[in-house]
């Protein structure tokens, strides 16, 4: 299958500092990528959908000037968690879609410690 | 009622056996449903997808869909240890391009 990438895997920071996390898709091109979050025994929760060269489309309840959404290019979109909290600690996956395949690839998902 | 339902589990079979995973959905209008699985830490990983009803079947996995009724299953054969893990229903979500609700998952246990 196709390969999505995360980068970092887990990073730890201070409140109020700022988080950027990196999406990849490796071997094809991705118009559309998607960002989830998913807390502890929780399901995944979609945050946003990003597309290339346009604004992101982000879920009812999250805050688009908290989580500021980038898709640049056809294989890299980034998320930025803007003055972090605590409560922003969580699983945070990114997902990509291959149009031949019509298929989501799911990248190996960042942890974020916000201390 | 909630976008798409899974039994939390835990669902525990004997190896070899075949495990038997539910998952309802709520809206009508979806088209393509997914079922991935989920290692404690891990990413979810892509199993089946299937579109249309009736049974597909690849190796030991077999996914059921009946759109009257909203509701997909996912069958495993010769369940081995190392199918333990979250098994999570994705549906697509209705006029949002192409995003996937899910379901919380379900808990599967694999005894030796």
């Amino acid at each position: 299958g196709a390969v999505v990438s995360q980068h970092p895997s887990w990073v730890i920071c201070k409140s109020g500092t700022s988080v950027k996390i990196e999406c990849r898709s490796l071997d094809f091109q991705a118009t559309t990528m998607f960002w989830y979050r998913q807390f502890p025994k929780q399901s995944l929760m979609l945050m946003a959908t990003s597309n290339e060269g346009s604004k992101a489309t982000y879920e009812q309840g999250v805050e688009k000037d908290k989580f500021l959404i980038n898709h640049a290019s056809l294989t890299l979109s980034t998320l930025t968690v803007t003055s972090a909290h605590p409560e922003d600690s969580s699983f945070y996956i990114c997902s990509a879609r291959d149009t031949g395949t019509d298929t989501q690839y799911f990248g190996p998902g960042t942890r974020l410690t916000v201390l | 009622q909630k976008e798409v339902e899974q039994n939390s589990g835990p669902l525990s079979v004997p190896e070899g056996a075949i495990a038997s995973l539910n998952c309802t959905y709520s809206d009508r209008g979806s088209q393509s449903f997914f079922w991935y699985r989920q290692y404690s830490g891990k990413s979810p990983e892509l199993i089946m997808s299937i579109y249309s009803n009736g049974d597909k079947e690849d190796g030991r996995f077999t996914a059921q869909l009946n759109k009257a009724s909203q509701y997909v299953s996912l069958l495993i054969r010769d369940s081995q240890p190392s199918d333990s893990a979250t098994y999570l229903c994705a549906v697509n979500k209705i006029n949002s391009g192409y995003a996937l609700n899910f379901g919380k998952g379900t808990s599967l246990l694999v005894t030796p």
